[in-house]
């Protein structure tokens, strides 16, 4: 049964606390995102890897870090940086075979920080 | 910079008519365009996909593509109730390699 998980659903920290997001796909997608939302906001770009041990920043890459070092899993850590980090953290992965590299997404996890 | 606009809503329907949602874009360059529905606390689920101008339908969902006029629209036909939820329209701009540019979407609620 092929797809993305993303755990945990929801995630509680305190403020100052780094917090890493997992991300896991089974699909053989090679690019992956992150994108974070905002209510009543549309996806912002976080950042985006398109081959494993190779990423690049989005919109809105300061205060969080990654890293791919296997094809399947694009964990996202929000640091102690990020100003305002209480979103809903979406991860997202396409194929790059053929277009229109259309971008599926995993479940998320709601993140608050109080 | 790259935008996408949407009407925020919410447009109101009743059950079993027709739905319209639009999409305009600001890069007359961009190839690619997405429609994603979203429930209410849920991750996007991508509907339909369209590059070619023109219709493309896929069950009740018709996508339009205007190149030319730089909208993109989705028709529900027969909405359902459980058809209530955002719309959420993206694109994918020339440059931008596979990235996506996301409208901030339109909240349908279709009405028994």
């Amino acid at each position: 049964d092929g797809g993305i998980t993303q755990s945990p659903k929801y995630l509680f920290r305190k403020e100052g606390q780094n917090v890493t997001l997992s991300c896991e796909q089974n699909l053989n997608h090679d690019a992956m995102y992150w994108y974070r939302q905002d209510p009543g906001q549309g996806l912002r770009l976080i950042y985006y890897s398109q081959i494993v041990n190779d990423f690049q920043k989005g919109d809105i890459a300061e205060g969080y870090s990654v890293s791919r070092e296997k094809k399947e899993s694009f964990p996202l850590t929000v640091t102690s940086a990020q100003k305002n980090p209480t979103a809903f953290y979406l991860c997202a992965s396409s194929s790059q075979r053929a277009k229109p590299y259309e971008q599926y997404f995993g479940p998320g996890t709601r993140l608050t920080v109080t | 910079q790259k935008e996408v606009e949407q009407n925020s809503g919410p447009l109101s329907v009743p059950e079993g008519a027709i739905a319209s949602l639009n999409c305009t874009y600001s890069d007359r360059g961009s190839q690619s365009f997405f429609w994603y529905r979203q429930y209410s606390g849920k991750s996007p689920e991508l509907i339909m996909s369209i590059y070619s101008n023109g219709d493309k339908e896929d069950g009740r969902f018709t996508a339009q593509l205007n190149k030319a006029s730089q909208y993109v629209s989705l028709l529900i036909r027969d909405s359902q109730p459980s058809d209530s939820a955002t719309y959420l329209c993206a694109v994918n701009p020339p440059g931008y390699g596979q990235n996506f540019v996301f409208g901030p979407g339109t909240r349908l609620s279709v009405l028994p």
